[in-house]
């Protein structure tokens, strides 16, 4: 049992290339969240997806896109990367859609845009 | 002004100190109140989780919540080198409806135990 796994653990990338985080979990969890976390900033919330199928704005979601490919995945896609998308990214899932589920969260793939 | 502000620290303490560390929101519809517990470099963790105003005792650590002030704490009785991390606040407002599991969380604050 993995738990949640994201990939690529670090990655540089020039402004305006494109690329896809992949987030997979193997828990059979409903709702997945991406989060990004910058110093003095906490985690905040970019897309979440309650259930295969559907997604939704966070808090943060300018210049990302999401898919919830099926019930494991849930991928990141920056289409034109910018300097302040230079973050660290999480990936974290919960069993149903309730508050009270524990958030299980990925290792974190960090980003640096130049 | 952010829904939940934390003081980010750095927090240093010697080996066995009480730590307090707190939080502070703005919404008076949050009503679960978690806290997390980060290692460098790994993703944050869920340490403890109370329902609305009052204390939690989870061996040495004791989460309150005063919603009268929108005041939240955990309190670290003698703390150990390995509770060296990051401790974030998160928050939410409800189970169900549209809130699907979506959590508010603080900066973070930066704690370390020396021996």
């Amino acid at each position: 049992n993995a738990g949640v796994t994201q990939t690529p653990k670090f990655q540089v990338l020039k402004t305006g290339q494109s690329m896809t985080l992949q987030c997979a979990q193997d828990m059979n969890h409903n709702s997945m969240y991406w989060y990004r976390q910058d110093p003095g900033m906490g985690l905040r919330l970019i897309y979440y997806s309650a259930s295969e199928g559907t997604t939704d704005k966070g808090e943060v979601p300018n210049g990302y896109n999401v898919s919830r490919l099926n019930k494991r995945e849930f991928s990141l896609r920056l289409e034109s990367a910018a300097p302040s998308q230079t973050s660290v990214y999480f990936c974290a899932s919960i069993p149903g859609r309730k508050s009270t589920d524990t958030q299980y969260f990925g290792p974190g793939t960090r980003l640096t845009v130049l | 002004q952010k829904e939940v502000e934390q003081d980010p620290g750095p927090l240093s303490v010697p080996e066995g100190a009480i730590v307090s560390l707190n939080c502070t929101y703005s919404n008076s519809a949050f009503q679960y109140f978690m806290w997390y517990r980060q290692y460098s470099r790994k993703g944050p963790e869920l340490l403890m989780y109370t329902y609305s105003s009052g204390n939690k005792e989870d061996g040495r650590f004791t989460a309150q919540v005063d919603k009268s002030s929108k005041y939240i704490s955990l309190f670290i009785r003698d703390s150990q080198p390995s509770d060296s991390a990051t401790y974030l606040c998160a928050m939410s407002v409800g189970i169900g409806g549209t809130s699907y599991g979506k959590l508010t969380f603080g900066q973070g604050t930066i704690l370390t135990v020396h021996p």
